[in-house]
């Protein structure tokens, strides 16, 4: 059981725009930055989105996240088919004094 | 380039120890807290422990406290994890990560880097 909660799947065709959800609580997404990695087959993950919506260069801007209260969201627009990978969000925890994961969401690109 | 390299996995009986090696390059280590973080088969990524830049704070998530220690010696650029009474809960990738920051729990540093991980499995 994660700390974080995430859709386990999430799906859409391509050029359409999906969103992937973490909702978590006051010690971890609702006092603390929230990060996205995305994790494509047999890599490993790589950071896509820092301190709720910043994007690392070379990380195209289909890709954006924002964060409201305990909750953030990935959204992905213009679907392509190499985005189909698993997408984790993370965030510190202060009461456990480290760092939390949701349990990630497999996106499937129709 | 920020290159990540860790060694160390294998196959191990249950009750037994293993030490990982992350070989860093690219980037001034000794400048930068660090991280281990685990995903066991077919699972999602758990964080296991973080270092920061001088060894001065340390963490571990609970599963692994009093059986993980983390250590690092910034003259050979290397990150370790010491890893005692070995479940097979402990199966997992390990991937060594560089954070943002110097300091593993500043909240404003993350993760910024991974290594491809190093395979330990634990059974008899």
């Amino acid at each position: 059981q994660s700390v974080l909660t995430q859709p386990p799947s999430a799906s859409g065709a391509p050029g359409q725009r999906v969103t992937i959800s973490c909702s978590g609580s006051s010690s971890n997404i609702g006092n603390n930055y929230v990060y996205w990695y995305q994790q494509l087959p047999g890599t490993a993950p790589k950071l896509l989105i820092y301190r709720n919506n910043q994007r690392p260069s070379g990380v195209p801007d289909r890709f954006s996240g924002s964060k409201s209260g305990t909750s953030a969201s990935l959204a992905i627009s213009g679907l392509r088919s190499e985005d189909e990978a698993d997408y984790y969000c993370a965030a510190w925890d202060d009461s456990l004094s480290g760092w939390v994961f949701g349990g990630g969401t497999k996106l499937t690109v129709l | 380039e920020v290159q990540l390299v860790e060694s160390g996995g294998g196959l191990v009986q249950p009750g037994r120890s293993l030490r990982l090696s992350c070989a860093a390059s690219g980037f001034t280590f000794e400048d930068y807290a660090m991280h281990w973080v685990r995903q066991a088969p077919g699972k999602g990524l758990e964080w296991v422990s973080g270092i920061s830049w001088n060894s001065g704070s340390i963490g571990y998530v609970d599963s692994v406290k009093g059986r993980f220690t983390i250590s690092r010696d910034n003259a050979k650029n290397s990150l370790y994890l010491q890893m005692n009474s070995l479940r097979a809960e402990d199966t997992a990738l390990y991937y060594c990560a560089k954070d943002s920051l110097a300091d593993y729990h500043d909240s404003s540093g993350y993760p910024e880097y991974w290594g491809q991980g190093t395979l330990v499995t634990v059974s008899s």
